[in-house]
C-alpha cells in the first residue's frame, strides 16, 4: 500500500516566521510532488509543485526534494495569518492514474 | 484564469435516493478525477477517467457508484442507492496531460453532500 505522511500538527509559528512542513512518501517511482493548501470547508488550492532533486522557489514558498530520502517539504517564509491552513502533499503514484494526498499539516500563524 | 467548475455546491438527500454531481472541468485537460473528503478526514480519491473511460478506481467506488462524460464539457458522478456514509465533500478535479507541469491537479470548489 503506497503511503503519504504527514504530521497533522497543528503547527503554530508567529507571524513573520518560516514555516517548515514536512511529507514522506513510500512510493519511490513517484516522480512528481505537489503541495495544497486547504482552507477548512473549501477545496485543496494547488501551491507548490516539484519533480526535481534540490529547491524550488516561488514567491515566499520553497518546496525541497530529495528523492533518496523520499522527502519533499515545504518551506513558507514570513508566515502570515492568512496562511494559516491545513497543507496537503499529494503524490502521483507510479504506474497508476491516482494522486495519493497525505492526512495534511494544520498550520497556524499566531499575529 | 480556467477553473474547474461544480454543481451543486450543497446537496441535501435521503437514504436511498439517487444523487448526480456535476462537474465542468478545464476545456483543454484530458484526466478527470472524482475526489472525496469526509469531515476531517483526509481527500480519498473515487475514480479517474481518461479517454472516455474509466481508468482506475478505488475500493470506494462499488456498484452503486458511476461516472459519464456526456458531452465534451461536462463530467459527471452518479451515486445510485446514497447511504449515510456517503456524506462527505465530493471534489472534481482535472489535469492536463502526462508528464512535468501536465501534472498539475485542479480541483473544483466541490460538493457538499448530505445523506439524511
Amino acid at each position: 500500500q503506497k503511503e503519504v505522511e504527514q504530521n497533522s500538527g497543528p503547527l503554530s509559528v508567529p507571524e513573520g516566521a518560516i514555516a517548515s512542513l514536512n511529507c514522506t512518501y513510500s512510493d519511490r517511482g513517484s516522480q512528481s510532488f505537489f503541495w495544497y493548501r486547504q482552507y477548512s470547508g473549501k477545496s485543496p488550492e494547488l501551491i507548490m509543485f516539484i519533480y526535481s532533486n534540490g529547491d524550488k522557489e516561488d514567491g515566499r514558498f520553497t518546496a525541497q526534494l530529495n528523492k533518496a530520502s523520499q522527502y519533499v517539504s515545504l518551506l513558507i517564509r514570513d508566515s502570515q495569518p492568512s496562511d494559516s491552513a491545513t497543507y496537503l502533499c499529494a503524490v502521483p503514484s507510479s504506474g497508476t492514474y491516482k494522486y495519493i494526498f497525505g492526512t495534511g499539516t494544520r498550520l497556524k500563524v499566531l499575529a | 484564469e480556467p477553473e474547474v467548475t461544480q454543481t451543486p455546491s450543497h446537496q441535501v438527500t435521503q437514504m436511498g435516493q439517487e444523487v448526480i454531481l456535476r462537474c465542468v472541468p478545464i476545456s483543454n485537460h484530458l484526466y478527470f478525477y472524482w475526489y472525496r473528503q469526509i469531515l476531517g478526514q483526509k481527500v480519498e480519491f473515487l475514480v479517474s477517467f481518461y479517454n472516455n473511460e474509466i481508468s482506475e478506481k478505488s475500493e470506494i467506488f462499488d456498484d452503486q457508484f458511476s461516472v459519464e462524460r456526456p458531452d465534451g464539457s461536462n463530467f459527471t458522478l452518479k451515486i445510485r442507492s446514497t447511504k449515510l456514509e456517503d456524506s462527505a465533500m465530493y471534489f472534481c478535479a482535472s489535469r492536463e496531460g502526462q508528464g512535468g507541469a501536465n501534472e498539475k491537479l485542479f480541483f473544483g470548489s466541490g460538493t457538499q453532500l448530505s445523506v439524511l
